[in-house]
Protein backbone atom coordinates (compact mmCIF):
# COMPACT_ATOMS: atom_id res chain seq x y z
CA UNK A 1 0.00 0.00 0.00
CA UNK A 2 1.37 3.16 -0.92
CA UNK A 3 1.69 5.62 1.68
CA UNK A 4 3.09 9.31 2.15
CA UNK A 5 4.06 10.94 5.52
CA UNK A 6 4.28 14.79 5.51
CA UNK A 7 6.29 16.34 8.26
CA UNK A 8 8.50 19.03 9.10
CA UNK A 9 6.07 21.94 9.78
CA UNK A 10 6.03 24.53 12.37
CA UNK A 11 5.98 28.28 13.12
CA UNK A 12 8.10 30.74 11.45
CA UNK A 13 8.75 34.67 11.32
CA UNK A 14 8.14 36.61 8.05
CA UNK A 15 11.74 36.18 6.29
CA UNK A 16 12.54 32.96 7.87
CA UNK A 17 12.74 29.30 6.46
CA UNK A 18 11.90 26.00 6.69
CA UNK A 19 12.28 22.86 5.01
CA UNK A 20 9.35 19.94 4.93
CA UNK A 21 9.84 16.24 4.13
CA UNK A 22 7.58 13.83 2.77
CA UNK A 23 8.86 10.42 3.29
CA UNK A 24 7.13 7.74 1.09
CA UNK A 25 6.61 3.73 1.22
CA UNK A 26 4.91 1.24 -0.59
CA UNK A 27 6.30 1.73 -4.36
CA UNK A 28 9.64 2.07 -5.90
CA UNK A 29 10.16 6.03 -5.01
CA UNK A 30 12.42 7.10 -7.67
CA UNK A 31 10.33 6.15 -10.94
CA UNK A 32 7.78 8.62 -10.09
CA UNK A 33 7.77 12.21 -10.29
CA UNK A 34 6.74 13.61 -7.25
CA UNK A 35 4.82 17.21 -6.66
CA UNK A 36 4.02 19.31 -3.66
CA UNK A 37 1.17 21.50 -2.91
CA UNK A 38 -0.50 23.79 -0.35
CA UNK A 39 -3.96 25.01 0.72
CA UNK A 40 -4.13 28.00 2.92
CA UNK A 41 -6.71 28.33 5.70
CA UNK A 42 -10.33 27.84 4.56
CA UNK A 43 -8.74 28.01 0.71
CA UNK A 44 -8.30 26.13 -2.37
CA UNK A 45 -5.89 23.70 -3.26
CA UNK A 46 -2.50 25.07 -5.24
CA UNK A 47 0.36 23.77 -7.16
CA UNK A 48 3.56 24.64 -5.77
CA UNK A 49 6.67 22.89 -7.05
CA UNK A 50 7.40 19.27 -9.29
CA UNK A 51 10.17 16.86 -9.59
CA UNK A 52 10.65 14.63 -12.46
CA UNK A 53 11.30 10.82 -11.46
CA UNK A 54 13.79 8.61 -12.99
CA UNK A 55 17.32 8.52 -11.67
CA UNK A 56 18.74 10.85 -14.97
CA UNK A 57 15.79 13.18 -14.51
CA UNK A 58 16.10 14.83 -10.72
CA UNK A 59 17.65 18.19 -12.94
CA UNK A 60 13.76 18.54 -13.74
CA UNK A 61 12.08 20.92 -11.75
CA UNK A 62 9.19 23.13 -11.76
CA UNK A 63 7.73 25.77 -9.48
CA UNK A 64 4.46 28.30 -9.38
CA UNK A 65 5.24 31.49 -9.93
CA UNK A 66 4.80 32.29 -6.21
CA UNK A 67 7.53 30.36 -4.92
CA UNK A 68 9.96 30.59 -7.80
CA UNK A 69 13.31 31.64 -6.51
CA UNK A 70 12.16 31.20 -2.65
CA UNK A 71 11.29 27.45 -2.46
CA UNK A 72 13.53 24.44 -4.16
CA UNK A 73 12.01 20.80 -4.22
CA UNK A 74 14.66 17.98 -3.99
CA UNK A 75 14.13 14.31 -4.16
CA UNK A 76 16.30 11.52 -1.72
CA UNK A 77 16.12 8.36 -3.65
CA UNK A 78 17.85 6.25 -1.10
CA UNK A 79 15.89 7.54 1.63
CA UNK A 80 12.04 7.74 -0.19
CA UNK A 81 12.04 11.35 0.90
CA UNK A 82 10.89 14.52 -0.61
CA UNK A 83 11.93 17.97 0.48
CA UNK A 84 10.80 21.63 0.41
CA UNK A 85 13.23 23.92 1.16
CA UNK A 86 11.71 27.42 1.70
CA UNK A 87 13.26 30.67 2.24
CA UNK A 88 12.35 34.53 2.34
CA UNK A 89 8.86 32.63 4.00
CA UNK A 90 6.04 35.48 3.87
CA UNK A 91 2.66 35.54 5.23
CA UNK A 92 1.01 34.21 2.36
CA UNK A 93 3.01 31.24 2.66
CA UNK A 94 1.12 30.00 5.19
CA UNK A 95 -0.88 26.74 4.45
CA UNK A 96 -1.06 23.11 4.68
CA UNK A 97 1.70 21.70 2.71
CA UNK A 98 0.87 18.23 0.37
CA UNK A 99 3.07 16.23 -1.27
CA UNK A 100 1.74 13.70 -3.75
CA UNK A 101 3.06 10.72 -6.18
CA UNK A 102 2.07 11.27 -9.84
CA UNK A 103 0.65 8.19 -11.77
CA UNK A 104 3.13 6.23 -14.06
CA UNK A 105 4.99 8.12 -16.38
CA UNK A 106 3.64 7.09 -20.49
CA UNK A 107 0.22 5.95 -18.91
CA UNK A 108 -2.77 7.71 -19.17
CA UNK A 109 -2.45 8.21 -14.92
CA UNK A 110 0.49 9.99 -15.57
CA UNK A 111 -2.07 13.44 -15.57
CA UNK A 112 -3.16 13.06 -12.47
CA UNK A 113 -2.06 12.15 -8.97
CA UNK A 114 -2.80 9.00 -7.58
CA UNK A 115 -1.64 9.33 -3.74
CA UNK A 116 -1.08 11.97 -1.05
CA UNK A 117 0.42 12.72 2.15
CA UNK A 118 -1.62 14.12 5.14
CA UNK A 119 -0.21 17.58 4.96
CA UNK A 120 2.04 19.61 7.21
CA UNK A 121 1.35 23.09 8.83
CA UNK A 122 3.52 25.76 8.01
CA UNK A 123 2.88 29.11 9.81
CA UNK A 124 4.47 32.13 9.02
CA UNK A 125 3.53 35.12 11.65
CA UNK A 126 5.76 37.44 13.69
CA UNK B 1 -4.88 28.01 -17.84
CA UNK B 2 -7.79 28.83 -15.62
CA UNK B 3 -10.66 26.16 -14.20
CA UNK B 4 -14.12 27.37 -13.37
CA UNK B 5 -16.24 25.26 -11.18
CA UNK B 6 -19.19 25.55 -10.26
CA UNK B 7 -21.80 25.32 -8.54
CA UNK B 8 -19.18 26.21 -5.29
CA UNK B 9 -21.74 24.44 -3.32
CA UNK B 10 -24.34 22.36 -3.19
CA UNK B 11 -27.61 20.32 -0.93
CA UNK B 12 -28.21 17.58 -2.31
CA UNK B 13 -30.00 14.47 -0.13
CA UNK B 14 -28.67 11.13 -0.11
CA UNK B 15 -29.85 9.11 -3.39
CA UNK B 16 -29.66 12.05 -5.40
CA UNK B 17 -27.96 12.30 -8.87
CA UNK B 18 -25.50 15.49 -8.53
CA UNK B 19 -23.20 17.15 -11.43
CA UNK B 20 -20.41 19.29 -11.20
CA UNK B 21 -19.17 21.15 -14.26
CA UNK B 22 -15.60 22.93 -14.52
CA UNK B 23 -14.90 24.55 -17.45
CA UNK B 24 -11.02 25.97 -18.74
CA UNK B 25 -9.94 28.66 -20.31
CA UNK B 26 -8.87 27.16 -22.94
CA UNK B 27 -8.40 23.84 -24.37
CA UNK B 28 -6.82 20.90 -22.07
CA UNK B 29 -7.70 17.68 -24.16
CA UNK B 30 -8.46 15.02 -21.38
CA UNK B 31 -5.61 16.16 -19.29
CA UNK B 32 -8.78 16.70 -16.32
CA UNK B 33 -8.53 14.84 -12.83
CA UNK B 34 -11.56 14.94 -10.31
CA UNK B 35 -10.40 14.74 -6.58
CA UNK B 36 -12.68 14.17 -3.00
CA UNK B 37 -11.04 16.20 -0.24
CA UNK B 38 -12.37 15.31 3.36
CA UNK B 39 -11.50 17.00 6.87
CA UNK B 40 -8.59 14.93 8.40
CA UNK B 41 -8.51 12.72 5.32
CA UNK B 42 -5.63 12.94 2.42
CA UNK B 43 -7.38 13.85 -1.04
CA UNK B 44 -8.67 11.17 -2.89
CA UNK B 45 -8.12 10.73 -6.57
CA UNK B 46 -11.52 9.64 -8.36
CA UNK B 47 -10.91 10.37 -12.14
CA UNK B 48 -8.30 10.64 -14.11
CA UNK B 49 -7.99 11.01 -17.91
CA UNK B 50 -11.48 12.70 -18.08
CA UNK B 51 -13.20 9.98 -17.25
CA UNK B 52 -11.70 6.82 -16.18
CA UNK B 53 -12.51 5.98 -12.67
CA UNK B 54 -9.61 5.25 -10.06
CA UNK B 55 -9.22 2.03 -9.02
CA UNK B 56 -11.43 1.33 -5.83
CA UNK B 57 -13.34 4.40 -6.34
CA UNK B 58 -17.40 3.48 -6.37
CA UNK B 59 -18.76 3.13 -9.61
CA UNK B 60 -21.34 5.90 -8.86
CA UNK B 61 -18.85 8.22 -9.59
CA UNK B 62 -18.31 9.17 -13.46
CA UNK B 63 -16.43 12.24 -15.41
CA UNK B 64 -17.04 13.01 -19.05
CA UNK B 65 -15.75 16.04 -21.41
CA UNK B 66 -12.62 17.28 -23.01
CA UNK B 67 -11.12 20.39 -24.85
CA UNK B 68 -12.64 22.56 -23.02
CA UNK B 69 -15.99 21.55 -20.80
CA UNK B 70 -15.93 19.24 -18.03
CA UNK B 71 -18.61 17.29 -15.64
CA UNK B 72 -18.41 14.86 -12.22
CA UNK B 73 -21.80 13.14 -11.79
CA UNK B 74 -22.66 11.18 -8.69
CA UNK B 75 -25.21 9.05 -8.67
CA UNK B 76 -27.03 7.66 -6.12
CA UNK B 77 -25.71 10.00 -3.40
CA UNK B 78 -24.03 8.20 -0.28
CA UNK B 79 -23.42 9.40 3.29
CA UNK B 80 -19.83 9.27 2.76
CA UNK B 81 -19.83 11.53 -0.57
CA UNK B 82 -20.50 15.02 1.50
CA UNK B 83 -16.99 16.23 0.99
CA UNK B 84 -15.23 19.09 -1.25
CA UNK B 85 -14.33 18.05 -4.83
CA UNK B 86 -12.12 19.77 -7.21
CA UNK B 87 -11.16 19.62 -10.61
CA UNK B 88 -7.53 19.65 -11.64
CA UNK B 89 -5.90 20.22 -15.00
CA UNK B 90 -2.41 19.04 -16.09
CA UNK B 91 -2.23 19.56 -19.91
CA UNK B 92 0.72 22.74 -19.14
CA UNK B 93 2.35 24.51 -16.01
CA UNK B 94 1.38 25.39 -13.71
CA UNK B 95 -0.56 22.54 -12.40
CA UNK B 96 -3.88 24.21 -11.25
CA UNK B 97 -7.28 23.57 -9.82
CA UNK B 98 -11.07 24.70 -9.94
CA UNK B 99 -12.28 26.89 -6.85
CA UNK B 100 -14.09 23.55 -5.49
CA UNK B 101 -17.44 22.15 -4.64
CA UNK B 102 -18.54 22.06 -1.55
CA UNK B 103 -21.08 19.13 -1.15
CA UNK B 104 -23.25 19.07 2.00
CA UNK B 105 -26.53 17.21 3.21
CA UNK B 106 -29.81 18.82 2.75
Amino acid sequence: EVHLLDFGGGLRQPGGSQRISCTASGFIFSNYAMHWFRQAPGKGLEWVAGIAGGSDNTKYTYYADSVRGRFTISRDNSKNTLFLQMISLRDDDTAVYYCAKRGPFGSPSYYSFDSWGQGSLVTVSS
Amino acid sequence: IQLTQSPSSLSASVGDRVTITCRASQGISRYLAWYQQKPGEALKLLIFDASTLQSGVASRFSGSGSGIDFTLTINSLQPEDFATYYCQQLNSYPITFGQGTRLEIK
